[in-house]
């Protein structure tokens, strides 16, 4: 079935760097999407991107839907301690089996550097 | 605006028990409706997807069984429940296939 590469599985932040994160797919997407989750919670949506090249903001978040359609970037600029959580990226395949069902990427873990 | 509200927030149950956990929206017509499971706060599988009231569709064959009595009502149960079952669930509703997921905040199961 469809999946999605999300990397990196966990970062330890320090307050004030800026954060990177991705996803990729051997697929094409018609959308692609990014959720914060804070422990106990469920996943927030954050940015939401629906056509090639589009490069959307939210704050101090970034996020680009890929050209090829078949990946997408999440940056934190001048992180906080309040952005420590589960990053999730997720998008809607471009092919009939999904039945319009959202793939979801396995996590990035932000944590505070001890 | 629309909202979403899950509950019970945590539950712990014996094994052989059965469940039963609620999901409804309030302020949207016709969603659709899921119910995923979250492990070791990670990955979030898929369990059921509903398109309409009375229509379930599965994506995992497992203890779990899932009701739409209402449009905007999503139940997720079992008969017995097993150890593996316990986990993170999470309701979630969108306004069609493809667009973004709004979630609950989730269900705490604890089997014992």
């Amino acid at each position: 079935g469809q999946q999605l590469n999300q990397s990196p599985q966990s970062m330890f932040i320090q307050e004030g760097e800026d954060v990177s994160m991705n996803c990729t797919s051997s697929s094409i997407f018609n959308t692609w999407l990014w959720y914060k989750q804070d422990p106990g919670e469920g996943p927030v949506l954050l940015i939401a991107l629906y056509k090639a090249g589009e490069l959307t903001s939210n704050g101090r978040l970034t996020a680009q839907f890929g050209i090829t359609r078949k990946d997408s970037f999440l940056n934190i600029s001048a992180s906080i301690p309040s952005d420590v959580g589960i990053y999730f990226c997720a998008g809607d395949p471009n092919y009939g089996g999904s039945q319009g069902n959202l793939i979801f990427g396995k996590g990035t873990k932000l944590s505070v550097k001890p | 605006s629309q909202t979403i509200h899950q509950w019970p927030a945590t539950l712990v149950q014996p094994v052989g028990s059965p469940l039963s956990l609620e999901c409804t929206v309030e302020g949207t017509s016709n969603p659709n409706l899921y119910w995923y499971r979250q492990a070791a706060g990670r990955g979030l599988q898929l369990l059921f997807y509903s398109v309409g009231i009375g229509q379930i569709s599965s994506e995992v064959p497992q203890n779990l069984s899932a009701s739409r009595p209402q449009d905007r009502q999503f139940i997720l149960s079992s008969k017995k429940l097993l150890l593996s079952d316990s986990g993170f669930y999470l309701c979630a509703w969108s306004i069609g296939s493809g667009s973004p997921l709004h979630f609950g905040n989730g269900t705490r199961l604890t089997v014992t």
